[in-house]
């Protein structure tokens, strides 16, 4: 049983490309939650998503992310057009119920460099 | 505006001994307590947890304690060894909230042989 897959693990992009950051959640859950880590500091909450919706969007950026999860395939994050700050830690973490007391299953993230 | 602090960065501790990792928080609303544990280069591994109408959880080694009225938590571990080194990020979830965690900065504990 594998577990929260997120690939590519390491990103370079240029200032002004795009970055397309992959999440396969753990069999079985349907919930997928993006969380980004800057240097030095805690996991800051991004966006949560259900198969093919979008539930909590408040803690995305208003202007060039965007996130989805479709009914087949994995959760996508995108950041249009990067700059230097968007450098970062990206964490997906999966969950079987919306809220889970258990706490989720952090993937090992992917690291986007921005040149 | 932090809700979740880690005041302590960094924690050194002798194997064997106890370590005690705190965190203290602002809202009130916070309704659920999570600790996660991250090596470098990983993502965070969940530890333990506790309610907020517990004072205490108990897992092996690994102890919660909660203060809701100092809005204070702490985890001990006890004994602590050296593969416990890594970085231990307290979390709070609000009632109400479609369960995403507001995360501290982290504390990084190392344990010496």
């Amino acid at each position: 049983n594998a577990g929260v897959m997120q690939n590519p693990r390491h990103l370079v992009r240029r200032r002004g490309q795009e970055a397309r950051l992959r999440c396969s959640p753990m069999k079985g859950h349907s919930h997928v939650y993006w969380y980004r880590q800057l240097p030095e500091e805690g996991l800051k909450f991004m966006v949560y998503l259900q198969k093919e919706n979008i539930i909590d969007e408040s803690g995305m950026p208003k202007e060039r992310f965007s996130a989805e999860f479709p009914k087949e395939g994995p959760s996508i994050l995108r950041i249009q057009q990067v700059v230097r700050g968007d450098s970062a830690a990206y964490f997906c973490a999966s969950s079987p119920t919306r809220v889970s007391n258990y706490g989720y299953t952090f993937g090992s993230g992917t690291r986007l460099t921005v040149v | 505006d932090q809700q979740v602090k880690q005041n302590s960065p960094s924690l050194s501790v002798q194997e064997g001994r106890i370590s005690i990792l705190n965190c203290d928080y602002t809202n009130s609303m916070f309704d659920y307590f999570l600790w996660y544990k991250k090596y470098p280069a990983e993502g965070p591994t969940f530890l333990i947890s506790i309610s907020s109408i517990k004072d205490k959880n108990e897992d092996g080694r690994f102890t919660v304690f909660l203060n809701k009225s100092a809005k204070h938590l702490s985890l001990h571990i006890v004994p602590s060894q050296p593969g416990d080194s890594a970085v231990y990020f307290c979390a709070a979830s609000a009632e109400g909230s479609q369960g995403n965690l507001i995360f501290g900065k982290g504390t990084k504990l190392s344990v010496k042989p």
